[in-house]
């Protein structure tokens, strides 16, 4: 089954602790990104990635991390959680950049 | 911002009617998409729409674009309770295909 899977789903945790957030894809997809949804913003991309070691900022990416070292997979990393970054995350892939398939989300919680 | 902005921020409709849903952006663009996302669960992609395109049909959904006004709609026919979702309208904007710009959504609520 094509998907994107995104772990954990859910989080709690504390200020200043650095965390990963993992993203992998089954389909072969050359894109892939990161959003965030919050209330009231909608969705806004943190990080995308084009292909294999080629990523690039987004609208929203102070204070995360990415690396893209394989094709399927595209890691988000919080490396000094603050409590802005409390959101739902998203993690997103598509071919050529077109539809995208979104992964389950997490729901991130810092304290 | 190029975020598209879509309207009514809610809707409420009664099984089997249709809703429309509006979506309005402000930069030049590839393509315009619609999405659906159950409450608090992922985005499902709905629809593409090219900017070289004016309407666009699949099953109950017929999505249209004016690039003149900077708008779309989408029109769900003869809704069903399983409707009920929040509709974001996405853009590409002209500088590439990667990064959408979601606007922040329709809640629409059917009611059986």
């Amino acid at each position: 089954e094509a998907q994107v899977t995104q772990n954990p789903r859910y989080l709690i945790t504390v200020t200043g602790k650095k965390l990963t957030v993992t993203c992998s894809q089954n389909m072969n997809h050359e894109y892939m990104s990161w959003y965030r949804q919050d209330p009231g913003l909608g969705l806004r991309q943190i990080y995308y990635s084009m292909n294999v070691e080629v990523t690039d900022k987004g609208d929203v990416p102070e204070g995360y991390k990415v690396s893209r070292k394989e094709k399927r997979n595209f890691p988000l990393i919080l490396e000094s959680p603050s409590p802005n970054q409390t959101s739902l995350y998203f993690c997103a892939s598509s071919f050529r950049g077109d539809e995208k398939y979104f992964g389950p989300g997490t729901r991130l919680t810092v304290l | 911002s190029q975020q598209g902005e879509e309207d009514p921020q809610a809707l409420s409709i009664q099984e089997g009617e249709n809703a429309t849903m509006n979506c309005s952006y402000k930069t030049s663009i590839n393509n315009l998409q619609w999405y659906r996302q159950n409450s608090g669960r992922g985005l499902v992609h709905l629809i593409l729409i090219r900017s070289n395109e004016r309407e666009k049909h699949s099953g109950r959904l017929r999505v249209t674009l004016d690039t003149s006004k900077k708008s779309s709609s989408l029109l769900i026919t003869a809704s069903r309770a399983a409707d009920t979702a929040s509709y974001f309208c996405a853009t590409d904007g002209s500088t590439g295909a990667n990064n959408l710009f979601f606007g922040t959504g329709t809640r629409l609520t059917v009611i059986p």
